[in-house]
């Protein structure tokens, strides 16, 4: 049981350069979640996926793209990098538990771009 | 002003200090309350949750809740150089889909 995997760990962009960071669970969650984790900024939601096959924005959506590919499988999409989406990036997913969204994290990938 | 505030520290203390943290919402709505804790270079990890009001106790740990004051707090007994990290509060309505994250409290125990 992996929990949360995120791929790749570490990855440096150019200005302009697109790519998808990968995310997996194996907990059968139904909800998955991507943030970004900024110094004195916390965690800020990016997209949200409440069940397969639905997505939605969450607080900082704009330049990322989702799909969530099935049950187990959430990605995130750069299409054209941007300095100021240089960030360390989390995956989570959850499972209401009596209703809180106790959510379990990714261990993270750090993104620079250049 | 944020919904979630969370003072960032650093929180110094010496090892085998009672460590409070602490958190305040303006959420009435909210009524779940998570504690995380994320060490250095790592995602978060949850702690311990509790439903409305009322203290939830697991080992060392020691969450509390107090609606009428819009506080939440986590006590840590006996604190261990182990305990360093950062430590992020969490808050989410019921049905809610996506708990609010307070900002993160670093903590640092020495030997």
């Amino acid at each position: 049981n992996a929990g949360v995997t995120q791929t790749p760990k570490f990855q440096v962009l150019k200005t302009g350069q697109s790519m998808t960071l990968q995310c997996a669970q194996d907990m059968n969650h139904n909800s998955m979640y991507w943030y970004r984790q900024d110094p004195g900024m916390g965690l800020r939601l990016i997209y949200y996926s409440a069940s397969e096959g639905t997505t939605d924005k969450g607080e900082v959506p704009n330049g990322y793209n989702v799909s969530r590919l099935n049950k187990r499988e959430f990605s995130l999409r750069l299409e054209s990098a941007a300095p100021s989406q240089t960030s360390v990036y989390f995956c989570a997913s959850s499972e209401p538990a009596g209703g809180a969204e106790t959510q379990y994290f990714g261990p993270g990938t750090r993104l620079l771009v250049l | 002003q944020k919904e979630v505030e969370q003072d960032p520290g650093p929180l110094s203390v010496p090892e085998g200090a009672i460590v409070s943290l602490n958190c305040t919402y303006s959420n009435s709505a909210f009524q779940y309350f998570m504690w995380y804790r994320q060490y250095s270079r790592k995602g978060p990890e949850l702690l311990m949750y509790t439903y409305s009001s009322g203290n939830k106790e697991d080992g060392r740990f020691t969450a509390q809740v107090d609606k009428s004051s819009k506080y939440i707090s986590l006590f840590i007994r006996d604190s261990q150089p182990s305990d360093s990290a950062t430590y992020l509060c969490a808050m989410s309505a019921r049905g809610s889909y996506i708990p609010t994250f307070g900002r993160g409290t670093s903590l640092i125990v020495h030997p």
